[in-house]
């Protein structure tokens, strides 16, 4: 069976710090994957998506960027980190069919 | 674009009542629906999806959803309310995203509270 592991789970930056956020995916090949991020009190917003190894699409333009160096393996990472950047991230993926299946999370706080 | 309208950012339910949470979309080409349910500090877990199929879709945790066309509806209903249910919940509808991506289009989400 697939799962999807995301870390660090929480993480709490300065302002102008860089960030790496890893997200990885077991069990299948060549999936479809996603970054989204959850602000407080807010829906989900699409960030990033990938279709293969180092095809990133950018939803939103941000000082964010996501890379995938690996077929299972997408990173999200930033330069210098916003206070506008905090926030719950999740990565999910995609194979046949319509279905995105998440991964846990990770908790971002910038202060 | 699709769009996807929950209405309703709070909604709260006594134990054992009938919990109903309402999701309207906008939709050019036939959708594929999905509710997700979040727990506190945790990923979107899938609770039932409508891909065009059965109108009645039937998930996990007794939860189900009716799809209506004519209404433009995917409105969430368990006839029994649990104080487990107690999450946020959120209806998305899929389209079709530029190579062979597809992109969920999510609801602001509805926040859902069990009282004993």
């Amino acid at each position: 069976s697939q799962t999807i592991h995301q870390w660090p789970a929480t993480l709490v930056q300065p302002v102008g710090s860089p960030l790496s956020l890893e997200c990885t995916v077991e069990g299948t090949s060549n999936p479809n994957l996603y970054w989204y991020r959850q602000a407080a009190g807010r829906g989900l917003q699409l960030l990033f998506y990938s279709v293969g190894i180092g095809q990133i699409s950018s939803e939103v333009p941000q000082n964010l960027s996501a890379s995938r160096p690996q077929d299972r393996q997408f990173i999200l990472s930033s330069k210098k980190l916003l206070l506008s950047d905090s926030g719950f991230y999740l990565c999910a993926w995609r194979l046949a069919g319509e279905t995105q299946y998440f991964g846990p999370g990770t908790r971002l706080l910038v202060l | 674009a699709q769009s996807v309208t929950q209405l309703g950012s709070h909604v709260s339910v006594s134990e054992g009542a009938l919990v109903l949470l309402r999701c309207n979309y906008s939709s050019s080409v036939p959708p594929y629906l999905f509710w997700y349910v979040q727990y506190p500090n945790q990923g979107l877990q899938l609770l039932l999806k409508y891909t065009s199929a059965a109108t009645l879709v039937k998930g996990i945790n007794g939860f189900e959803a009716e799809f209506k066309k004519s209404e433009t509806s995917f409105h969430l209903t368990k006839p029994s309310a649990h104080m487990s249910d107690a999450a946020e919940y959120f209806c998305a509808v899929s389209d079709l995203m530029s190579g062979s991506a597809r992109q969920l289009t999510f609801g602001s989400g509805t926040q859902l509270t069990v009282l004993p």
